[in-house]
């Protein structure tokens, strides 16, 4: 199975709401996570099973889709937010992880 | 505090030998499965090796099969990587990383911030 993310950049503004997409190359059921990662440091895990919000997790962030295509939506954008986003379909075998997506400040 | 602390990288020639090791803290250790992921500097994530609790399935990214060799130490909460016969494109920032169960769905969440393997 190939998780295929886009776009692989985008630039947008504070306030802004933005949209990840995830598409993968078979029905996965609902069996994704979306990681961020900023520079330096481990990747955090914001949302598991499609739509569930990790605990601690800021609610502006949130999951959809089921099967293969996948988003991850982040409704009004904080200067936090700015950083890498990374799908992973975790059950298969090797767990796979998208591209990523870098999120940058217009 | 859920914490995973990774040491051990370094570099190394084409060829040569590393062991990197996971401290981990803040949780039950023993109770969960445990992975490696790399990441090349500026590139992606790639799944490198798996565990489970007890140390009795492994699994590995086929790039390195039979080079790399996970395992773990419950008494000491330690998660160790061996990589042998390293090549370049080993060169990345490894991450030891916690696999969690959420409702029947396995995440990986915490991690480590990596240990840096080179080779050259």
């Amino acid at each position: 199975i190939q998780m295929t993310q886009s776009p692989s950049s985008l630039s947008a503004s504070l306030g802004d709401r933005v949209t990840i997409t995830c598409r993968a190359s078979q029905v996965i059921r609902n069996d994704l996570g979306w990681y961020q990662q900023k520079p330096g440091k481990a990747p955090r895990l914001l949302i598991y099973a499609a739509s569930n919000l990790q605990s601690g997790v800021p609610s502006r962030f949130s999951g959809s889709g089921s099967g293969t295509d996948f988003t991850l939506t982040i409704s009004s954008l904080q200067p936090e937010d700015f950083a890498t986003y990374y799908c992973l379909h975790p059950d298969s075998y090797p767990p796979r992880f998208g591209q990523g997506t870098k999120l940058e400040i217009k | 505090e859920e914490q995973l602390v990774e040491s051990g990288g370094g570099v190394v020639r084409p060829g040569g030998s590393l062991r990197l090791s996971c401290a981990a803290s803040g949780f039950n250790f023993h109770d969960y499965g445990m992975s490696w992921v790399r990441q090349v500097p500026g590139k992606g994530l790639e799944w490198v090796s798996g565990i489970t609790w007890n140390g009795g399935s492994t699994g590995y990214a086929d790039s390195v099969q039979g080079r790399f060799t996970i395992s773990r130490d419950n008494a000491r909460n330690l998660l160790y990587l061996q990589m042998n016969s390293l090549r370049g494109e080993d060169t990345a920032l490894y991450h030891c990383a916690r696999r969690k169960d959420y409702g029947g769905h396995y995440y990986y969440d915490p991690w480590g911030q990596g240990t840096l393997v080179t080779v050259s």
